[in-house]
């Protein structure tokens, strides 16, 4: 079946614009997750989405990030006044459930680069 | 706080030997789970094994296995009869707390792994 797809795969903005970062989870999964993974890093957690529950923002690094989740499917990572260092990599992930033996699966990322 | 950490930014392993990649991790959570992933040069992350903290046994799957130390924290991935495509970094990850309210990954720093033929 599909995988997690991530829209657009690349993103060239200047800084001071705002972008939008799309993710449609696995068909079914009800666990999302947006990572942000900077050049020869490891990943760094942003966001989670589980079910109608209120999300777990505790990774996001600014106010200049948010993100949601409509009818419990597609997500959006919004980035206003985008900033040099955030250029990166962002990853979205889904799994089954909250299951604690539930891997998650990650769609191919978004490159997102800040001029 | 909790925290990964893999030691060997970049291993080398002729091609058809064992490799084994080093993680450890730091938690006061009694309940967590340890997973491994390769991220190709292509970027996309691929699960490749898991290991929860109260498994009697170490996890195997196929060529990969993990030495699960609980006593030393670690949980080191060992890669069998290592072939081209295995040439990736390999990243360790630690899930929060089975109880807490989120599940999020806590990733290492990976290790860059090339097989030479």
């Amino acid at each position: 079946g599909a995988g997690v797809s991530q829209s657009p795969s690349n993103k060239v903005t200047e800084k001071g614009k705002d972008v939008e970062l799309r993710c449609d989870p696995i068909s079914g999964h009800t666990a999302l997750y947006w990572y942000r993974q900077s050049l020869g890093q490891g990943l760094e957690f942003l966001i989670y989405f589980q079910g109608n529950s209120a999300p777990d923002k505790s990774g996001l690094p600014s106010d200049r990030f948010s993100a949601e989740r409509t009818g419990g499917s597609v997500s959006t990572l919004t980035i206003q006044r985008t900033q040099q260092e955030d250029s990166a990599v962002y990853l979205c992930a889904s799994s089954l459930d909250r299951g604690a033996r539930q891997p998650q699966h990650f769609g191919d990322g978004t490159r997102l680069s800040i001029l | 706080a909790q925290k990964i950490t893999q030691t060997q930014p970049g291993m080398f392993v002729q091609e058809k030997e064992a490799v084994t990649l080093d993680c450890t991790y730091d938690t006061s959570d009694q309940s967590y789970g340890l997973f491994w992933y390769k991220q190709p040069s292509s970027g996309e992350m691929i699960f490749l094994i898991y290991q929860g903290s109260y498994d009697e046994q170490n996890a195997t799957e196929g060529r990969y296995s993990l030495n699960f130390q609980k006593a030393r924290k670690s949980a080191n991935l060992v890669i069998s009869a290592s072939q081209l495509g295995d040439s990736a970094m390999y990243f360790c990850a630690m899930r929060e707390g089975i109880g807490g309210s989120s599940y999020k990954l806590i990733f290492g720093s990976g290790t860059r792994l090339l097989v030479r033929p």
